[in-house]
């Protein structure tokens, strides 16, 4: 079956653009989750979707923002972006609880 | 509120064995594993409910101590396939749906 999926894998932005990363889950999961990933800081949660709501935020500032679409396809923004947000950025989809998260390859954000 | 896993690196020989040790100060719900190979997205090992139960997966197992908030990962007989970056990742309660990692342990298997 299919993994998750992730578009696009590379990005580069100039700072101060806006970027919008996309995640297409397995099928049958509905919990979409994500995470910034940085050699300093590691896996920082960034947010988490369960049919179209919203269940938990980390602490990131609001340029960074998320959706979750009636198929369970989920999108994160990030307005304004700065140079501190280049990072790979994982989306995992789950069954829900208990179950353990299927992880996407990632986008490789650059801001320059 | 981040779990702390030690050790931070360990270098194996193949055949060696291995504990990974992650630590909350919080009380779980659950504890998950993942194991994260350079460049590659991080993979689903094996997840532990309040409990205190233990589970196996081939020759890598984990146990969970609800009393001390503990989990700890064993690898046993090491392969080279099992070099990769190890992360737990906990989470509070079961309304939670926030997944914490640890910091990562570097596990290295040589020949």
């Amino acid at each position: 079956k299919a993994g998750v999926t992730q578009t696009p894998r590379y990005l580069i932005k100039t700072r101060g653009q806006q970027v919008t990363l996309s995640c297409s889950p397995i099928s049958g999961h509905r919990s979409v989750s994500w995470y910034q990933q940085t050699p300093g800081q590691g896996l920082q949660f960034l947010f988490e979707y369960f049919s179209e709501t919203q269940r938990n935020k980390g602490n990131f500032p609001g340029r960074f923002s998320g959706r979750q679409f009636s198929n369970s396809r989920s999108e994160m923004n990030v307005s304004t972006l700065e140079l501190g947000d280049s990072a790979l950025y994982l989306c995992a989809s789950s069954f829900d609880k208990p179950y353990g998260y299927t992880f996407g390859s990632g986008t490789r954000l650059t801001v320059v | 509120q981040q779990p702390v896993q030690s050790p931070q690196a360990v270098i194996l020989r193949e055949g060696e064995d291995a504990v990974i040790n992650c630590s909350s100060s919080k009380a779980l719900y659950s504890v998950h594993w993942y194991r994260q190979k350079h460049g590659e997205a991080p993979i689903f090992l094996m997840i532990l409910l309040k409990g205190g139960e233990q589970k196996g997966h081939d020759k890598i197992s984990a146990s969970f101590n609800e009393k001390k908030q503990q989990s700890s990962l064993y690898l046993t007989a090491s392969q080279l396939s099992y070099s990769g970056t190890y992360f737990c990742g906990t989470e509070i309660s079961s309304s939670n749906y926030k997944l914490t990692f640890g910091k990562g342990t570097l596990l290295t298997v040589n020949p």
